[in-house]
């Protein structure tokens, strides 16, 4: 079975712009989460979605935003790009959050490299 | 205070070593605790996961928590170059969110 997959796999930007990250979940599951990694830092929460619907979110912006398709797939948009926003995207795919005191463990793609010049 | 505390290392030991990797909490709210490798320029990779205190053996790995103390462990027995890579530390809230530590970066010499 496939993995997680991400795309583009890297990216250059300019400070402002805007960009657009997509995601493929592992098939079967339908939460999506998006993590930022900087370079010598664990991933920080950005995003998760289940259902289509945000069911959390982390310290960020609001020039992050997110949505989840019908097929489970998400997209990750970042406007007015910031040379602090070039980090490592990584998305994360789980069967499904909602069972009370189940550990929906994680799986990781590979992640989008958004450099920000 | 962060939610999740990690020495980042880096730490090297030559192979055939026992390495041990450590994290502190801070919410003792915290029910879930796992343990992801990533190798460089990869998405991290899920070792193991546990949600009580104690010892929980995989292979050559081996996860402890110890509640009390709020504090989180990963043991590698015979250390294989293989091995070498950034662990992290993750914790899972009641919410689903998850927190990782810094990651601490292990070489294992030949």
């Amino acid at each position: 079975d496939a993995g997680v997959t991400q795309s583009p796999t890297h990216l250059i930007k300019t400070r402002g712009q805007q960009v657009t990250l997509r995601c493929s979940p592992i098939s079967g599951h339908k939460s999506v989460s998006w993590y930022q990694q900087v370079l010598g830092q664990g991933p920080q929460f950005i995003f998760q979605y289940y259902e289509k619907e945000e069911r959390g979110r982390g310290n960020f912006p609001d020039r992050f935003s997110a949505r989840q398709f019908p097929n489970y797939s998400s997209e990750l948009n970042v406007n007015a790009l910031l040379l602090g926003d070039s980090a490592l995207y990584l998305c994360a795919s789980s069967l499904d959050h909602t069972r009370a005191g189940a550990v929906e463990t994680q799986y990781f793609g590979p992640g989008t490299r958004l450099l920000v010049l | 205070q962060k939610e999740v505390e990690q020495d980042p290392g880096p730490l090297s030991v030559p192979e055939g070593a026992i390495v041990s990797l450590n994290c502190t909490y801070s919410n003792s709210a915290f029910q879930y605790f796992m343990w992801y490798r990533q190798y460089s320029r990869k998405g991290p990779e899920l070792l193991m996961y546990t949600y009580s205190s104690g010892n929980k053996e995989d292979g050559r790995f081996t996860a402890q928590v110890d509640k009390s103390s709020k504090y989180i462990s990963l043991f590698i027995r015979d250390s294989q170059p293989s091995d070498s890579a950034t662990y992290l530390c993750a914790i899972l809230n009641t919410g689903n969110q998850f927190y990782f530590g810094t990651g601490t970066s292990l070489t294992v010499i030949p």
